[in-house]
């Protein structure tokens, strides 16, 4: 019973294409995170909410935007993707806004774009 | 502008040897450390974690050391299991942000 779990694992689509990856929890945590892992392997933080309100927003292009219908869901919407964008996408959450850090990550998503 | 830095990509280790992974950051506004163990196709997972009011925290085979002064950390895990072998990333967070900011990852492979 997969604690954080994303859709879909792999996605491959072309340069323009608009894509999603869902993102659910079932830990019963109030806040929830995207993270980029980029070419380099560091992982960088995307967005934050809390309670389905957003905290963290961090620079990224306003093609990315994510939805938070509930608390335990997540989800990323891309637009017009750019080859870019190709990285490895991670959903996290944590029982509150992270104070101490530790957040439970899901499997990620890998997003290739031709 | 890379805040924390693991320089070393890649280690391996003998098995039952100790493993030392080593992390260095520069902003001294950093007041909780982590370390998190990724295997292939799954999401990093928490390992161990020490506060910035500390020198040492010790979990098992898993031993994280901080060095304020000199702004490093090391993660010592003794005696090194095969299964251990996975990438390790050192992260660090600070302030009211309390954003999570990550290294790059190094790659521990244990030898059988």
């Amino acid at each position: 019973d997969t604690a954080v779990s994303q859709t879909p694992k792999y996605l491959v689509t072309q340069m323009g294409n608009d894509k999603s990856i869902k993102c659910e929890q079932n830990l019963g945590h109030d806040t929830m995170y995207w993270y980029k892992q980029d070419s380099k392997k560091f992982l960088k933080i995307m967005f934050s909410y809390n309670n389905k309100e957003l905290i963290i927003n961090e620079t990224v292009p306003n093609r990315f935007s994510p939805k938070s219908p509930d608390k335990a869901h997540l989800n990323l919407h891309i637009n017009s993707l750019e080859l870019g964008d190709s990285a490895v996408y991670f959903c996290a959450s944590s029982p509150t806004a992270a104070r101490t850090g530790e957040l439970f990550f899901g499997e990620g998503s890998r997003l290739t774009v031709l | 502008d890379q805040q924390v830095k693991q320089n070393s990509p890649s280690l391996s280790v003998q098995e039952g040897r100790i493993s030392i992974l080593n992390c260095d950051y520069t902003n001294s506004m950093f007041d909780y450390f982590l370390w998190y163990k990724k295997y292939p196709a799954e999401g990093p997972t928490f390992l161990i974690s020490i506060s910035s009011i500390k020198d040492k925290n010790e979990d098992g085979r898993f031993t994280v050391f901080l060095n304020k002064s000199a702004k490093h950390l090391s993660l010592h895990i003794v005696p090194s299991q095969p299964g251990d072998s996975a990438v390790y990333f050192c992260a660090a967070i600070s302030g009211s942000a309390r954003q999570l900011t990550f290294g790059s990852g190094t790659q521990l492979t244990v030898l059988p």
